[in-house]
């Protein structure tokens, strides 16, 4: 199985960059994934990392490292809207399917 | 990106009774998740709903609970029954998309509560 790990919450300021970690420990890894998710919404797909290195899109990047069992989501110039869930999800090829596993998610406040 | 609808978008229901949730994908899928994220919770996997053939369940997560259709490659059904308080959650279904399934995209949810 898998042990994902990630701040319960964080806050931030506008205009500022935040660095949200996750952590997980997976016997067969088989990609990373970040979701954003505002109170009351569904998950909305961010980014998928399946090779080592930084994945950039936008204002979002996300970073793995195989060998530490680690990934971090930075988000620059943060904006009011960007106050949500981040979920980080680690899909195992041991298990059958496709299916991810999701860490505990951070809350993330961004203050003006 | 695949465009997923679910319904009800929510639902308020009597302990006891059973709920059944729709999910329709305007594209043809191989994969497709049902999910629970309870109150405050992350995201927990209930099954994964296979066309053609029984959905394969996750642990603590049982047929007679939960169960599920996939009658096409766009579309599957989520049943809850014989409710209780402890069943009010959002129910979401996601869908494998990309060649080596790089991306899951969920849809809106069903928000349910039981009384």
């Amino acid at each position: 199985g898998q042990n994902i790990d990630q701040p319960t919450e964080m806050t931030a300021t506008e205009g500022a960059i935040v660095q949200i970690n996750c952590t997980y420990q997976t016997s067969g890894f088989n990609g990373l994934f970040w979701y954003q998710q505002h109170a009351g919404e569904a998950p909305t797909f961010l980014s998928y990392n399946v090779l080592d290195g930084l994945e950039e899109k936008g204002r979002f990047s996300s970073f793995l490292s195989r060998s530490k069992g680690y990934s971090y989501l930075l988000l620059k110039e943060l904006q009011m809207k960007d106050s949500a869930s981040y979920l980080c999800a680690v899909r195992d090829i041991d298990n059958a399917g496709n299916m991810l596993t999701f860490g505990g998610g951070t809350r993330l406040m961004v203050k003006p | 990106s695949a465009v997923i609808s679910q319904k009800p978008s929510r639902d308020i229901c009597q302990r006891g009774t059973s709920l059944t949730i729709q999910c329709q994908v305007d594209s043809q899928v191989t994969m497709m998740f049902w999910y629970r994220q309870q109150p405050g919770q992350s995201l927990t996997l209930i099954a994964t709903a296979n066309q053609g053939s029984e959905a394969t369940y996750e642990s603590g997560f049982v047929i007679d609970k939960f169960p599920i259709s996939r009658p096409n490659l766009t579309f599957s059904t989520l049943t809850v029954s014989n409710m209780s308080p402890e069943d009010s959650s959002i129910y979401l279904c996601s869908v494998d998309e990309g060649a080596v399934g790089e991306t899951q995209y969920f849809g809106p949810g069903t928000r349910l509560l039981v009384l």
